[in-house]
């Protein structure tokens, strides 16, 4: 069964900074990695995917994906009071019917 | 902009009650889902469904049931309501592998 891990659970920065957010998964058969994005009291959003090894940009926003390593992460750069909010990672591997979602990583941005 | 639509927003109930969650999504998709997330903010899939197919995650107790009219609603039944049962039920959909859009909430308390 997939067992899918965030690290770490909170995270306190300041306006302009730059944060990593990392996800480990344990299904070296999983195909589809996603970063949703919550706001407190609202629904999850979608934010970022990527489906094969490497490096996505856009905007603020990169996901890196190493399969190798069971491990991706989302790094965003001149990080705004509007990012503050719960950071989700998502992982399946065929479509979103077994998608598995992290516990989340707090993150508040201090103007 | 919404259009995965949540009815009720919120609903308190005493244990051994029976309650309904309605869902209805506009965008032409053909998967729905039902999670639930807890108090500790972990989302858990509990069903997925589409044109073809229902999808039970095994951990999901028995008492609970989705329910389907066609494909642009999904709704979810509780026979018999359980204090472990308070939390925050979210329903999404997709189409296929690509991201899902979540609906805003019913948040059930159990007394």
């Amino acid at each position: 069964q997939q067992n899918v891990q965030q690290s770490p659970e909170s995270l306190i920065v300041p306006e302009g900074a730059r944060t990593s957010l990392n996800c480990t998964f344990s299904d070296s058969a999983s195909q589809y990695f996603w970063w949703y994005r919550q706001h407190s009291g609202k629904a999850p959003k979608a934010l970022m995917s990527i489906f094969s090894n490497g490096e996505k940009e856009e905007g603020r926003f990169t996901i890196h994906l190493n399969k190798a390593s069971l491990h991706f992460s989302l790094h965003i750069r001149d990080s705004q009071p509007s990012d503050s909010a719960l950071y989700l990672c998502a992982v399946s591997d065929y479509g979103n019917e077994k998608i598995t979602f992290g516990a989340g990583t707090k993150l508040t941005i201090k103007p | 902009e919404t259009a995965v639509f949540q009815t009720p927003n919120y609903h308190v109930t005493q244990v051994g009650n029976e309650v309904s969650f309605n869902c209805k999504q506009t965008l032409g998709h053909d998967t729905m889902y039902w999670y639930k997330q807890d108090s500790k903010k972990l989302l858990k899939i509990m069903f997925s469904y589409n044109n073809k197919q229902l999808i039970v995650n095994e951990t999901v107790p028995r008492r609970f049931s989705p329910q389907s009219s066609d494909k642009a609603h999904l709704n979810l039944r509780i026979k018999s309501v359980e204090p472990e049962d308070s939390a925050v039920y979210l329903c999404a959909s997709s189409s296929d592998i690509y991201e899902q859009y979540f609906g805003p909430g019913t948040r059930l308390t159990v007394l």
